[in-house]
């Protein structure tokens, strides 16, 4: 079986700040580990996934993540925030790409000006 | 990039009415559709895979007669919630994968998902 467990249901930073959502995974085999983001009343949009190649992966709008098997972590963060990156952020894991995802519970991040 | 369409991305019925939702991948071909179950401020659940041609498999919990689940197209997916009660009210969203080779644009498989905008159902 798999889960992910997203510290921190709600974060709040500055605009112009660090942002660092955390998230942990685990899973029996290899996982493949995926970011997404969600705007209010919208589906998820892929921000970056990892699947084995490298573990620091660069994502769209700046975000990243870093996979570390010796901590089952694979926290995002982006150097600095913008007032549009305040959303819902979902981490998810699954066995291959493209296999059904199982998500952790999501944290929203407000982004103060 | 791939797209996958909803529709309706908003619906309001009666209590007793049945409710259809539709998955449309619109480039690609998907031999496999997930349907997805969001509260408000929850996360999403699995309810069932959709697979082109066959029987969708339920989730635990989930009433397969409840939520009748259609793929029969490659490239359209239907959920119809029958007799739509108030505890049905949610956003349920769909995702892709892309399962064949090369799609319409001639773009190469990745196996990746797609998500669909979602819908949310309001039942009165």
């Amino acid at each position: 079986a798999q889960s992910v467990t997203q510290l921190g249901s709600h974060v709040s930073v500055s605009e112009g700040a660090l942002v660092l959502l955390r998230c942990n995974y685990s899973s029996s085999v290899p996982p493949y580990l995926f970011w997404y983001v969600q705007y209010p009343n919208q589906g998820l949009q892929l921000l970056l996934k990892y699947t084995s190649a490298a573990t620091l992966v660069k994502g769209i709008n700046g975000f990243e993540a870093e996979f570390k098997k010796s901590e089952t972590s694979f926290h995002l963060t982006k150097p600095s925030a913008h007032m549009r990156d305040a959303a819902e952020y979902f981490c998810a894991v699954s066995l291959t790409s493209g296999s059904r995802l199982t998500f952790g519970e999501g944290t929203q991040l407000t982004v103060n000006p | 990039g791939a797209v996958v369409s909803q529709h309706p991305s908003r619906v309001i019925c009666k209590s007793g009415t049945s409710v259809k939702i539709e998955c449309r991948s619109l480039d690609f071909q998907a031999t496999t559709m997930f349907w997805y179950r969001q509260f408000p401020k929850k996360s999403l659940m699995l309810m069932a895979t959709s697979n082109e041609g066959s029987k969708a498999t339920y989730e635990q919990g989930v009433e397969k007669d409840k939520f009748l689940i259609n793929h029969a197209s490659l490239t359209l997916s239907t959920l119809t919630v029958t007799s739509a009660h108030p505890e049905d009210s949610s956003f349920y969203i769909c995702s892709a994968r892309d399962g064949r080779d090369r799609g319409a644009s001639g773009r190469q498989n990745t196996g990746e998902l797609f998500f669909g905008e979602g819908s949310r159902l309001t039942v009165l």
